[in-house]
């Protein structure tokens, strides 16, 4: 079964600070997508980042990046200069083919002013 | 582009009734997925559907059961509720076999 693992129910750091979120992963599976999405109090998943498994160069989009070790099925997620909006629940994912989202249990993430 | 839309975005319901929502996809999109997010908890998958079929289905009783429509919008019916059938119910669409998923803004299902 395909299981994603965040570790980290809670986290808490400065604006400006750099945060990294924890993910691991388990599957059988050699080609796959993995996916950090944002979750904000309106509630709305918005997707962050992804990465492709076939790809070993790591995803980046702006203030955020991965770091994806496909031996260790981690992928972990940094967030740069962090600001206030921020804050929300992120929510690591994984998709292997046109199949089913499987997400972890989410880490809370709040950014103090 | 409106994106993915839900109807309504709270419900409150009593045991025992039945309940319908539902999902316009993002323009473009003719994949259907939806989710169940409990209070706390990360998203679990429900069902999907394609082309009017479900294609397929994540462990959920037959209390849950889906329509697509031809114009691709979806409704997700859940029968006999039950207090632990309260969460947020979440539409993603997406294109064919392309793995980007689009999430609509949920709809809070309270049961009483």
């Amino acid at each position: 079964a395909q299981t994603v693992t965040q570790s980290q129910p809670e986290m808490s750091v400065q604006e400006a600070e750099t945060v990294t979120l924890s993910c691991t992963y388990d599957t059988s599976e050699s080609n796959y997508y993995l996916f950090w999405y944002k979750q904000p109090p309106s509630r709305q998943m918005i997707l962050v980042i992804r990465q492709e498994a076939y790809k070993q160069q790591n995803a980046t989009e702006n203030r955020f990046s991965v770091n994806f070790q496909k031996a260790a099925k981690s992928f972990s997620l940094k967030i740069s200069d962090s600001q206030l909006g921020d804050t929300a629940m992120y929510f690591c994912a994984f998709i292997q083919g046109a199949q089913k989202l499987v997400f972890g249990q989410g880490t809370r993430l709040t950014i103090n002013p | 582009d409106a994106g993915v839309t839900q109807s309504p975005t709270h419900l409150i319901k009593t045991r025992g009734q039945q309940v319908t929502l539902r999902c316009s996809p993002k323009s473009g999109h003719d994949t259907v997925s939806w989710y169940q997010q409990a209070l706390g908890q990360g998203p679990q998958f429900i069902f999907q559907y394609y082309e009017e079929e479900e294609r397929q289905r994540g462990n959920f009783p037959d209390r849950f059961s889906g329509h697509q429509f031809p114009n691709y919008s979806s409704e997700l019916n859940v029968n006999a509720l039950l207090l632990g059938d309260s969460a947020l119910y979440l539409c993603a669409s997406s294109f064919g076999d392309r793995f980007e998923a689009f999430f609509g803004q949920g709809t809070r299902l309270t049961v009483v």
